[in-house]
């Protein structure tokens, strides 16, 4: 079983900022993947990044980027020069990598608010 | 192609009626799910299917029930509505094969009263 603490519940910025958003997860699977998904205000969820357990390269994807460290369990998002639009819900999410469960296990999420 | 469905968008229910959520998808998935979401709780996996006639309860599942008789279909049903299940319900899938990422329906509305 996996489970996942996103400790900010909200953070609050200006627009242009950078904000790093956390996200520890615990497991006792040797093969995992983490996922990371945005809930904007209209409630719909979107895929942002799956990364394997087994690779730990960081990933940039425009703005976005990702630092993924097995040795802290830590998975954590960061934006640089924020929008408004990027104000959502973000949520991180690990799932075992084995069997047939592919059970996506949510943390509470922190809610971005970008301010203008 | 769609994606993932569901109907309705909204519903509002008195406590005891029962009804179904409809989810459905067109991409062959063999992974379905119900999630709810509650506010400050994340989502919480409700049932699972991973093929056609195979279901399995998620971490809160009473209350519930589901069937899988097609690829495409997994709906839920709520046997006697309670306000405790006033949520918002997503249904999700994903191929079982690789780490294919979970794509998730636009979300039903419900509120029990």
């Amino acid at each position: 079983a996996q489970k996942v603490t996103q400790a900010q519940t909200e953070i609050s910025v200006v627009e242009k900022e950078d904000v790093t958003l956390d996200c520890v997860y615990e497991t006792r699977d040797t093969t995992y993947y983490l996922f990371w998904y945005k809930q904007p205000p209209s409630g719909e969820l979107v895929f942002l990044i799956r990364r394997n357990s087994f690779d730990e390269q960081n990933e940039i994807s425009g703005r976005y980027s990702w630092n993924f460290q097995k040795s802290t369990s830590s998975f954590n998002f960061t934006i640089t020069a924020s929008q408004v639009v990027d104000s959502a819900v973000y949520f991180c999410a690990p799932r075992s990598g084995g069997g047939s469960n592919y059970k996506l296990t949510f943390g509470k999420g922190t809610l971005l608010t970008v301010n203008p | 192609n769609a994606g993932v469905t569901q109907t309705p968008k909204f519903q509002v229910l008195k406590t005891g009626q029962s009804m179904t959520l409809q989810c459905a998808q067109d991409m062959n998935h063999e992974y379905m799910s119900w999630y709810r979401q509650d506010p400050g709780m994340g989502l919480r996996l409700i049932h699972y299917s991973v093929g056609a006639g195979i279901t399995d309860q998620g971490e809160v599942p009473n209350g519930y029930n589901v069937s899988r008789s097609t690829t495409e279909d997994f709906p839920l049903r709520l046997l006697s509505a309670a306000p405790s299940q006033t949520s918002v319900y997503f249904c999700a899938s994903n191929r079982v094969s690789g780490a294919g990422e979970q794509f998730f329906g636009p979300g039903t509305r419900l509120t029990v009263l």
